[in-house]
């Protein structure tokens, strides 16, 4: 069975500190692998997604980066963080070539940026 | 204009009311539809795929009307075990761009 993996769960950061959470799929080859945020009382907010190794699209500018190193990782970044920045972060994977679309989640990363 | 609108609520309903949620999406190309659960704090959880022959799962009703590019949740017979905010979401055409809308929250009470 396929299964994501998202770390670390709750992180607290200071203004212009960087960022790095990191999301794995097991059980599944050549998934398309999304970033979301989600702000508090707010709806999900696509960052990036991507469709295969080394291949990125982002959705809104901002201080984020996002890469994908090898096929069943998907990595967010930040060299400096703002408040802004603060909010639930969740990777989501889905099978490539389905029209269905279906994501499957990962448990979340809570950042806060003091 | 939001890509995907929801009235964010809340609804507030007594066990056992009928409870319906809607939700409109400005991308004629979408392909597919879904509506998706998130309990406080969680990450959200497929609840249903919505088909324009409409899709019930229990007494949950989905429809979709592309027409009107219009797409509707039903609730019948609430239970406590439904609070959750529901969101709606739509997949552009390819499969892989996935647009949430900002949810709807329902508190059902005893």
């Amino acid at each position: 069975s396929q299964t994501i993996h998202q770390w670390p769960a709750t992180l607290v950061q200071p203004v212009g500190s960087p960022l790095s959470l990191e999301c794995t799929v097991e059980g599944t080859s050549n998934p398309n692998l999304y970033w979301y945020r989600q702000a508090a009382g707010r709806g999900l907010q696509l960052l990036f997604y991507s469709v295969g190794i080394g291949q990125i699209s982002s959705e809104v500018p901002q201080n984020l980066s996002a890469s994908r190193p090898q096929d069943r990782q998907f990595i967010l970044s930040s060299k400096k963080l703002l408040l802004s920045d603060s909010g639930f972060y969740l990777c989501a994977w889905s099978v490539r070539g389905l029209v269905t679309g279906e994501l499957f989640f990962g448990e979340g990363s809570r950042l806060t940026v003091l | 204009r939001k890509e995907v609108e929801q009235d964010p609520g809340p609804f507030n309903v007594p066990e056992g009311a009928t409870v319906a949620f809607n939700c409109t999406y400005s991308n004629s190309a979408s392909q597919s539809f879904f509506w998706y659960r998130q309990d406080c704090r969680k990450e959200p959880k497929l609840l249903m795929s919505v088909y324009s022959s409409g899709n019930e799962d229990g007494r949950f009703t989905a429809q979709l009307n592309r027409a009107s590019q219009y797409i509707s949740l039903l609730i019948r017979d609430s239970k406590l075990s439904d609070s959750a905010t529901y969101l709606c979401v739509v997949v552009h055409t390819g499969g892989f761009k996935t647009i949430f809308g900002a949810g709807t929250r329902l508190f059902v009470k005893a």
